[in-house]
């Protein structure tokens, strides 16, 4: 089944210690992206990869890195987490020119 | 800012057909309209997106005017599961990267 998975599922957490949320697609697709949702702010997109080895900045990339070293993997990774990036993540991918298939989403809470 | 202006919310009744506008005035000749939705805190899920076409799925319809600044997605027979926040997203691809802006969307509640 064609699909974009993430985990953990949910994650509490406390300040400054480092995390990884891991994201991973099945559809060999090139373009891979992070999102945060917050209430009353939609979703805002964090960090985004246009294909192994290259990464650029979202909207909102401060607190945050991400690598991608293979096409199918795209883990999002908090150094040192602070309770205003307590969100819920999505991880999105698409294959170039076309629509996005999101993953489930990652509640994540920083105390 | 999103570059398109939806109602903020919207019933319908079930069995009905949905219809969901959208402004986007501002659209540029090689952005696409975009519909997703999301059903109360899961990943968004691709409906339709179109160019200048009409578009229809198995989903959805997409009817697009033809100066391009505003759409409406229709569901022709809304069921209960159709209730989710529907987002219009104008975007295309770019050297700056493929960032779908979504909004705030319409709310759309579906009764029985």
């Amino acid at each position: 089944e064609a699909q974009v998975t993430q985990n953990p599922r949910y994650l509490i957490t406390v300040t400054g210690k480092k995390l990884t949320v891991t994201c991973s697609q099945n559809m060999n697709h090139e373009y891979m992206s992070w999102y945060r949702q917050d209430p009353g702010l939609g979703l805002r997109q964090i960090y985004y990869s246009m294909n192994v080895e290259v990464t650029d900045k979202g909207d909102v990339p401060e607190g945050y890195k991400v690598s991608r070293k293979e096409k199918r993997n795209f883990p999002l990774i908090l150094e040192s987490p602070s309770p205003n990036q307590t969100s819920l993540y999505f991880c999105a991918s698409s294959p170039l020119t076309d629509t996005q298939y999101f993953g489930p989403g990652t509640r994540l809470t920083v105390l | 800012d999103a570059k398109t202006t939806q109602p903020p919310s919207m019933d319908c009744a079930e069995g009905r057909a949905a219809n969901l506008p959208c402004n986007h005035s501002t659209i540029s000749g090689n952005e696409y309209v975009y519909w997703y939705r999301q059903i109360h805190s899961q990943g968004p899920q691709y409906i339709i997106h179109g160019l200048k076409n009409n578009e229809t799925n198995e989903m959805a319809s997409l009817i697009i005017t033809e100066d391009r600044k505003s759409s409406t997605l229709i569901l022709p027979h809304a069921t209960l599961r159709d209730t989710a926040v529907y987002y219009c997203i104008v975007s295309s691809l770019s050297n700056s990267g493929y960032a779908l802006n979504f909004g705030k969307g319409t709310s759309l509640l579906v009764t029985p």
